[in-house]
């Protein structure tokens, strides 16, 4: 079982639409998270980190479950720039490591 | 405030020959990471370091791979005798502090080897 799992997908949803994706770790001892954005060929950026008690940035919410080990981004309003591939990321901690465990990636692709 | 920088953006190399990846962190931040991103997989962490020590090389292949982050320069990623399976985009990431549970990284552009 990965460490990090995400639902590949694609996702294909119309302008507008709002879509959530989620994300599930196995590591309890996990600190810190992130959603970064990847386009095609391009690098990861950050889009937000995740708190437990959840946070939101404009049409972008994302939520920590730190009990049954995941995390959620929600996208409301959907446009076309948003298409993309949207990567989950988890700092395992411990030690003096700080290294980031990341998910596969879901594609989300947001139709005119 | 320049972003994380990588150089260069694209490397062809032979089977055999040596390939050396170049990255500089953001002003301020003295904490480097590499990844790897093989075709249609995900990121995977490869090595983080400080100036002048490695921290953690648990996803450092044993052998022909090794990192360095110098006094001074940027952090070099080489890879000796290059084979096509080492063909990926290789992503370096800057932190500012070692504060773990805030810490946040910050991608560069990649650097993409091509091994023929």
């Amino acid at each position: 079982r990965k460490e990090v799992e995400q639902d590949p997908g694609p996702f294909n949803v119309p302008e507008g639409a709002t879509v959530a994706f989620n994300c599930t770790y196995s590591n309890s001892a996990s600190q810190s998270f992130f959603w970064y954005r990847q386009d095609c060929r391009k690098e990861p950026k950050l889009l937000m980190s995740v708190y437990s008690s959840g946070n939101e940035d404009g049409r972008f919410t994302a939520q920590l479950n730190r009990a049954s080990q995941y995390i959620s981004l929600l996208i409301r309003d959907s446009k076309l720039s948003d298409s993309a591939t949207y990567l989950c990321a988890v700092n395992r901690g411990g030690g003096a490591t700080n290294k980031l465990i990341f998910g596969t990636g879901t594609l989300l692709a947001v139709q005119p | 405030n320049a972003g994380v920088m990588q150089n260069p953006r694209h490397l062809v190399r032979r089977r055999g020959q040596e390939a050396r990846l170049r990255c500089s962190p953001m002003k301020g931040h003295s904490h480097v990471y590499w990844y790897r991103q093989l075709p249609e997989e995900g990121l995977k962490f490869m090595v983080y370091l400080q100036k002048e020590n490695i921290i953690d090389e648990s996803g450092m292949p044993k052998e022909r791979f090794s990192a360095e982050f110098p006094k001074e320069g940027p952090s070099i990623l080489r890879i000796q005798q290059v084979v096509r399976g080492d063909s990926a985009a290789y992503f370096c990431a800057s932190s500012p502090v070692a504060v773990i549970s805030t810490d946040t990284q910050y991608f560069g552009p990649g650097t993409r080897l091509t091994v023929l």
